[in-house]
């Protein structure tokens, strides 16, 4: 099993959509939790960390479930802009960083 | 600014040879990350360097792979007797605190 699992996708949703990616991690001790975003033939960028009381920038919603060991990413009123692959990535300790496989977005028209 | 570099963009080399890769990172970022990534798939991770040292090199798949970075700056990465299970993209990042990483644009690796 993956220490991060996450949807696998492809997810195919209008523009003006929202949509909700999911990701669960096995390691309890995990300390900290991102989203990093990934388009095509490109390098990931940092979209934004996740704590535990719920963050949210713009159109962007993240969530954490410590007990659960369950995140989630919302996207609201998706943009063709949006269709990249999001990754899910969690810190153990000290600066590994473990990245999950990433949800490809398709945003249409 | 400048951001995280890599050179070469692109790589050919014949089966059996040596490569290696470098990563120039943002100045002042004290950890510095390796990953490969195959096509359509994942981040793997290989090495990471704190300083000049690395606390984990789990990642790294085999014998043939080594890095090193001095100054606590530039990194590079060998990759003695290539194979062909060894073409993809090579990602460095740095980064400022944990969980920031900022990736370079990485170098295509492609072994005939």
């Amino acid at each position: 099993r993956k220490e991060v699992e996450q949807d696998p996708g492809p997810f195919n949703v209008p523009e003006g959509a929202t949509v909700a990616f999911n990701c669960t991690y096995s390691n309890s001790a995990s300390q900290s939790f991102f989203w990093y975003r990934q388009d095509c033939r490109k390098e990931p960028k940092l979209l934004m960390s996740v704590y535990s009381s719920g963050n949210e920038d713009g159109r962007f919603t993240a969530q954490l479930n410590r007990a659960s060991q369950y995140i989630s990413l919302l996207i609201r009123d998706s943009k063709l802009s949006d269709s990249a692959t999001y990754l899910c990535v969690v810190n153990r300790q000290g600066g590994k960083l473990i990245f999950g496989q990433g949800t490809e977005l398709s945003v249409k028209p | 600014g400048a951001g995280v570099s890599q050179s070469p963009s692109n790589k050919v080399t014949e089966k059996g040879k040596d490569v290696e890769l470098r990563c120039d990172p943002i100045s002042g970022h004290t950890a510095l990350y390796w990953y490969r990534q195959r096509l359509g798939q994942g981040l793997e991770f290989l090495i990471y360097f704190q300083g000049n040292s690395a606390p984990d090199k789990s990642g790294l798949p085999s014998d043939r792979f080594s890095a090193e970075r001095t100054g606590e700056s530039v990194s590079t990465l060998t990759i003695q007797r290539t194979q062909q299970e060894d073409s993809a993209v090579y990602l460095c990042a740095s980064s400022p605190r944990t969980g920031e990483q900022y990736f370079g644009p990485g170098t295509r690796l492609t072994v005939t």
